[in-house]
């Protein structure tokens, strides 16, 4: 059971946009549409910003929005601002392998 | 608002059993289902398990011969218990919750587990 692959580090300034991908496989990320995205900020609990895909909980901005094509699932931040700097993690629904987290990826506002 | 709260030792021998509880606040255990996932110190997440508010459970395979996840609803509280450990088992271990399966809702804020003699 290998983790989902995410880039370790993501940067932009104010304003922009970035983006994040998360890799799996047929048997996870691209067999379901359950993918979740949480961001953490340090010594923090992880925060839900993204589920099923494309779903926003309430409170979330809509600044953060998901995708997926195939094996490979995106966060995408847009209006970049200081506090999305944190650490950002995706994870899947695996089927009989459970829930699959990525490595995660540092996101830095330059 | 639901708040979850862990709750163990912070420190457990190798070879021995880590047990965590988590107890839930603000909403009913019921129709829910509990995970509990691990972060070692400056590394990622890893999920170890959930069990629905029915019994029904999941573990992650790696872990699965030495995990059991178990909910006492008269309590409102899930358990986590994780034997033979090693210092590889160190970690901030939280508990977690959602009305599905496929996803996080509430975290509790963890509590770090050191394996060590």
């Amino acid at each position: 059971q290998s983790a989902l692959t995410q880039p370790p580090s993501a940067s932009g300034s104010p304003g922009q946009s970035v983006t994040i991908s998360c890799t799996g496989t047929s048997s996870d990320v691209g067999g379901y549409n359950y993918v979740s995205w949480y961001q953490q900020h340090p010594g923090k609990a992880p925060k839900l910003m993204i589920y099923e895909v494309i779903k926003r909980p309430s409170g979330v901005p809509d600044r953060f929005s998901g995708s997926k094509s195939a094996n490979t699932a995106s966060l995408t931040v847009s209006g970049l601002q200081a506090e999305d700097e944190a650490d950002y993690y995706c994870s899947s629904y695996a089927g009989s392998n459970g829930v699959l987290f990525g490595g995660g990826t540092k996101l830095t506002v330059l | 608002q639901v708040r979850l709260q862990e709750s163990g030792p912070g420190l457990v021998k190798p070879s021995e059993t880590l047990s965590l509880t988590c107890t839930v606040s603000g909403g009913s255990i019921s129709g829910h289902y509990w995970s509990w996932i691990r972060q070692p110190p400056g590394k990622g997440l890893e999920w170890i398990g959930f069990v629905s508010y029915s019994g029904s459970m999941s573990y992650n395979p790696s872990l699965k011969s030495r995990v059991t996840i178990s909910v006492d609803t008269s309590k409102n509280q899930f358990s986590l218990k994780l034997s033979s450990v090693t210092a590889a088992d160190t970690a901030v271990y939280s508990c977690a919750g959602s009305p599905n399966y496929n996803l996080i809702a509430y975290w509790g804020q963890g509590t770090l587990v050191t394996v060590s003699s």
